[in-house]
């Protein structure tokens, strides 16, 4: 079935410490993998993405790890920002022909000042 | 950048009656269009891939005759929620996929609060 988060954990973190949040994929066969940034009220932020054939790779203060043997897939926020409080979803896309983009279950990020 | 807009950003209607979404790609062709609904505190559930001169096609549990989804255009999607019912409230969002661009690349509207009285 698809990968859907029936409630969201939180995560708080102290102002200038990094943040690692975690997400577990659900298709072996996903190709594409995307961590998205949600504020309250607001569409989702694309953040940074990894193809499958990587397994590591940073942007501006981000990070994603893929560990495709346990579909598993981080995101670190290094630094973290009181601007950073928001919800995060990983997404997996599978190469079929529909292309179709799946959340997985969400993480709240507090940030503490 | 890419945007996408949708309209209404929100809306209260009575239960029974009929509410249409629009998502409109701003400054880009879109073939293909994706909504889902998020309920509080949850994530994003895909219900349709929205296709242009197409059916739309519905994931597993989604009632694609209460959930009408019409891709007139290049340019435009709409989800027409019928008979409303309380249970339908919810935070509906689509995402258009740019026709020139990568699989990967997704834009997303601001989405659509529903509350059915």
């Amino acid at each position: 079935g698809e990968s859907v988060g029936l409630h969201l954990p939180t995560l708080s973190v102290q102002e200038g410490d990094n943040s690692i949040i975690n997400c577990a994929y659900s298709n072996s066969a996903s190709d594409y993998f995307i961590w998205y940034k949600q504020e309250s009220g607001k569409g989702p932020q694309f953040i940074i993405d990894i193809r499958s054939n990587m397994d590591k790779r940073q942007g501006q203060r981000v990070t994603v790890l893929l560990n495709k043997t346990v579909k598993h897939l981080s995101l670190q926020i290094a630094a973290t920002q009181p601007g950073d409080s928001a919800v995060y979803f990983c997404a997996e896309i599978g190469m079929d022909s529909s292309y179709k983009l799946i959340f997985g279950s969400g993480t709240r990020l507090l940030v503490r000042p | 950048g890419a945007v996408v807009s949708q309209h209404p950003s929100w809306v209260i209607c009575k239960s029974g009656t009929s509410v249409k979404i629009e998502c409109r790609s701003l400054d880009f062709q879109a073939t293909t269009m994706f909504w889902y609904r998020q309920f509080p505190k949850q994530s994003l559930m895909l219900m349709a891939t929205s296709n242009e001169g197409s059916k739309a096609t519905y994931e597993q549990g989604v009632e694609k005759d209460k959930f009408l989804i019409n891709h007139a255009s290049l340019t435009l999607s709409t989800l027409t929620v019928t008979s409303a019912h309380p249970e339908d409230s919810s935070f509906y969002i689509c995402s258009a996929r740019d026709a020139r661009g990568l699989v990967g690349e997704l834009f997303f509207g601001e989405g659509s609060r529903l509350t059915v009285l």
